[in-house]
């Protein structure tokens, strides 16, 4: 099947730093990728669409100028956080689906960040 | 809008119990429905899927069939194991942007 990878999985930062996330698809190319945050014992909160070639849609309430999305190409979406705080720290999902309408996800492993 | 709801959780079960997950859904249109699982530490992995009313989908035992009548995809396993102890998302996915369940957590004692 589809296979999303993200990288790192776990990352430790110090406040004020900056960190970037990487969500590859292996094996398929996806015009979209999504990104979510996700709180522990909680359900997915979306993020973002990236969109490759073009801007990211951020959902409601998401600050773009702190979570910086670029999709430089048709297997890699990242997520940079800048200026990180301790209430950044969360587990971050991407995921990805073949073709232009993602009626069915694959996610990545998830990247874990700490900001201390 | 497109929403999911789910049972709340955690269910917590002996080895070998019979499990059934809730998941309803109000969407407009005819969405695909997946169930998702999600272990400790990992993100999201497909557990099973269907794209029309009456699909029934199954993988490692577990089956959920689409009931449009009823607006409904639950999660059902036999019996189950120690090591399906996870949180389950249901989703639907008609629209351009999945929408997810709150999950619900499974917690299996041996």
């Amino acid at each position: 099947g589809a296979v999303v990878s993200q990288h790192p999985s776990w990352v430790i930062c110090k406040s004020g730093t900056s960190v970037k996330i990487e969500c590859r698809s292996l094996d398929f190319q996806a015009t979209t990728m999504f990104w979510y945050r996700q709180f522990p014992k909680q359900s997915l909160m979306l993020m973002a669409t990236s969109n490759e070639g073009s801007k990211a849609t951020y959902e409601q309430g998401v600050e773009k100028d702190k979570f910086l999305i670029n999709h430089a190409s048709l297997t890699l979406s990242t997520l940079t956080v800048t200026s990180a705080h301790p209430e950044d720290s969360s587990f971050y999902i991407c995921s990805a689906g073949p073709g232009t309408a993602s009626y069915e996800q694959y996610f990545g492993p998830g990247t874990r960040l700490t900001v201390t | 809008g497109d929403s999911v709801t789910q049972m709340e959780g955690p269910v917590t079960l002996s080895e070998e119990a019979f499990l059934t997950i809730n998941c309803t859904y109000t969407a407009t249109g005819y969405p695909s429905l997946f169930w998702y699982v999600q272990y400790p530490g990992e993100g999201l992995q497909l557990l099973l899927k269907a794209t029309k009313a009456d699909d029934k989908g199954s993988n490692k035992g577990f089956e959920a069939t689409y009931r449009k009548e009823t607006t409904s995809f639950h999660l059902e396993k036999g019996s189950v194991q120690v090591s399906d102890s996870a949180v389950y998302f249901c989703a639907l996915g008609g629209s351009y942007i999945p929408t997810f369940g709150r999950g619900t957590s499974l917690i299996v004692h041996p």
